[in-house]
């Protein structure tokens, strides 16, 4: 089946610096999405893109969907401790698939303050 | 707006039992997403119901069912529990329009001895 690499696993930074995220796929997606989560909750969503090439900003957070429609980026600008988290891209192929989305295995965010 | 209630938040099991987990939707989300989360396999699917239809299966045995209601609530059951069904499950919902923006419930705590 389908299958969403994403890198880095994890992330070690320092408060205040600029963090990067990527996510590859060999399969098209018509939608890509960032979601976070934190301990003992469920995934939230961060930003959603609907159109290759999109560039979507949520405060210090941008993300952009691939033109090639097979892959998707997160960058957090200015890191903060409350950033610390599990980030999920995920993949929705469009057609039916509603709520089926395909996540990739999370990037582990530690902020040192 | 509250959000998606998901009950119980943690429970042990022994194999060869089974389960019933419960959600309750975000008032007015009519598609109820059911999730299972594991350390080793990530976010798998594992079906989607809309208006007490299933609309979206993932691969995973016959064990794994599920159900709607009338009033879009939504339980999911496991049978002949396994050791390896142990893991978090968790529920989403989204509105009717198909732009695979899912919310979150915070999950089940599913253990198996």
């Amino acid at each position: 089946g389908q299958q969403l690499n994403q890198s880095p696993q994890s992330m070690f930074i320092q408060e205040g610096e600029d963090v990067s995220m990527n996510c590859t796929s060999s399969s098209i997606f018509n939608t890509w999405l960032w979601y976070k989560q934190e301990p003992g909750e469920g995934p939230v969503l961060l930003i959603a893109l609907y159109k290759a090439g999109e560039l979507t900003s949520n405060g210090r957070l941008t993300a952009q969907f691939g033109i090639t429609r097979k892959d998707s980026f997160l960058n957090i600008s200015a890191s903060i401790p409350s950033d610390v988290g599990i980030y999920f891209c995920a993949g929705q192929p469009g057609g039916t698939s509603y709520g089926k989305l395909t996540f990739g295995q999370g990037t582990i965010l530690t902020v040192h303050p | 707006k509250a959000g998606v209630t998901q009950t119980p938040r943690y429970l042990i099991k022994t194999r060869g039992q089974q389960v019933t987990l419960s959600c309750s939707p975000i008032s007015g989300h009519r598609s109820v997403s059911w999730y299972q989360q594991t350390p080793g396999q990530g976010l798998q699917f594992l079906f989607e119901y809309f208006s007490e239809t299933q609309r979206n299966k993932g691969n995973f045995p016959g064990r794994f069912s599920g159900r709607q209601f009338s009033n879009s609530r939504s339980e999911m059951n496991v049978s002949t529990l396994e050791l390896g069904d142990s893991a978090l499950y968790l529920c989403a919902s989204s509105s009717t329009v198909n732009t695979g923006e899912l919310f979150f419930g915070e999950g089940s705590r599913l253990t198996v001895l």
